[in-house]
């Protein structure tokens, strides 16, 4: 069974302070990994996919990068419109094709101004 | 460009009544995928469907159903409803399911 374990779970910053985000991961075969980051009352918005190990990706203040066991997603100098709960996902090969995406519970981050 | 529509956003219903929640993807996109959101579980994936085809499922019991049309708009129906169903329901699109998915704003279902 594929499992997604982020932490922590919560993590409250002062503005400009950079930190990483975990997530660690089960998957049988991995087709992509997943971040997104959900606003309250909102669906998750798509961050990055990443697809093999050693791989990285940025936007603006985000990185993710990728291990054959976990992902870090590293935010430097947050600001606090970046406050929100941060989802790590992953979708497993099946029969040649993918699977439903099995997420993670997420992390909450608050950046204090 | 349009996002992902969902219809309605909120919903109340009577425990023993079914509903019906409606999704209509991107332009382009033939993969809808439908994932139930809980404080207590998280994101859980419900069903998917390509081409009108449901291509995989989720770990939920039969009450919840799925279907696309020739357009790609979907619709999950859950029966015989529980309090425990009370969630947000969202939807995601994608053009093939395996490039990344773009999700709705949800409908918040309540069960009574």
């Amino acid at each position: 069974e594929d499992q997604v374990t982020q932490s922590p779970e919560a993590l409250r910053l002062q503005e400009g302070e950079s930190s990483s985000l975990n997530c660690s991961y089960t998957v049988s075969g991995l087709r992509g990994l997943f971040w997104y980051r959900q606003d309250p009352g909102k669906g998750p918005e798509f961050l990055f996919t990443l697809y093999s190990a050693g791989e990285e990706k940025e936007k603006e203040r985000l990185k993710a990068t990728l291990t054959k066991k976990e992902s870090f997603l590293h935010i430097t100098a947050p600001k606090p419109e970046d406050s929100a709960t941060y989802l790590c996902a992953v979708q497993a090969l099946i029969g040649g094709g993918a699977d439903g995406l099995t997420f993670g519970k997420g992390t909450h981050l608050i950046i204090q101004p | 460009k349009a996002g992902v529509t969902q219809t309605p956003r909120y919903l109340i219903k009577t425990r023993g009544q079914q509903v019906t929640l409606s999704c209509s993807p991107i332009s382009g996109h033939r993969s809808v995928s439908w994932y139930q959101q809980t404080p207590g579980q998280g994101l859980q994936f419900l069903f998917e469907y390509f081409s009108e085809t449901q291509r995989n499922k989720g770990n939920f019991p039969g009450r919840f159903s799925g279907r696309q049309f020739s357009n790609s708009r979907s619709e999950m129906n859950v029966s015989t409803l529980e309090l425990g169903d009370s969630a947000l329901y969202l939807c995601a699109s994608s053009r093939t399911g395996s490039d990344g998915y773009t999700f709705g704003s949800g409908t918040r279902l309540t069960v009574v």
